[in-house]
């Protein structure tokens, strides 16, 4: 498809276990970003990354969060130790380049419950 | 206070109503104004972008700001049941690339 994809779409999983959730950018967007969106809440900025970098990670929560870009096209968000109050959808999006007026293209998302 | 604040809602219309949408913000920095669509267990869609005041129109979304009272908004025209959705005001500073987010107002048109 033409779009980004997220993987798995549900993750359910327990306190304390550890989860990785995968992002497949649409082909040729060299930036990538993830966010975060509570029940009734807008989506909440966590990292971004332009090629393969992490340019800026200042809306991760704490160092549970860890995510990844090897090879500028594929991101994994990594959580250790998940907590209850980590489930939310986690949203990732691209765009061409990090220009403001670049559309960022959302993902369908991946709902993470922590039970 | 939020940067960004939007009612939740819900809004609910009858079809072909005309809608009105709204967001405030406190930052005077934020140059840059975009409203998405989200629709359930989807992921937003741009819908309408904008850097200055006044009123841009697309179809039938029109999207005004008005930077002196920190106000945004957007209207739909002839609003249809496949409008309904959450609508999510963003606001970017300028130089920056991120995009702060309203709440999102949940709108229903019924047929």
């Amino acid at each position: 498809g033409a779009g980004v994809s997220q993987t798995p779409s549900n993750k359910v999983t327990e306190k304390g276990k550890y989860v990785e959730l995968r992002c497949d950018p649409i082909s040729g967007h060299t930036a990538l970003y993830w966010y975060r969106q509570s029940l009734g809440q807008g989506p909440e900025f966590l990292i971004y990354f332009q090629g393969t970098g992490a340019a800026d990670d200042s809306g991760l929560p704490n160092d549970r969060f860890f995510a990844v870009r090897p090879e500028g096209s594929v991101s994994t968000l990594k959580i250790q130790r998940t907590e209850r109050g980590d489930s939310a959808v986690y949203l990732c999006a691209s765009s061409l380049t990090d220009g403001n007026t670049d559309t960022q293209y959302f993902g369908p998302g991946t709902r993470l419950t922590v039970l | 206070q939020k940067e960004v604040e939007q009612d939740p809602g819900p809004l609910s219309v009858p079809e072909g109503a005309i809608v009105s949408l709204n967001c405030t913000y406190s930052n005077s920095a934020f140059q840059y104004f975009m409203w998405y669509r989200q629709y359930s267990r989807k992921g937003p869609e741009l819908l309408m972008y904008t850097y200055s005041s006044g009123n841009k129109e697309d179809g039938r979304f029109t999207a005004q700001v008005d930077k002196s009272s920190k106000y945004i908004s957007l209207f739909i025209r002839d609003s249809q049941p496949s409008d309904s959705a959450t609508y999510l005001c963003a606001i970017i500073t300028g130089g920056s690339y991120i995009p702060t987010f309203g709440r999102g107002t949940s709108l229903i048109v019924h047929p």
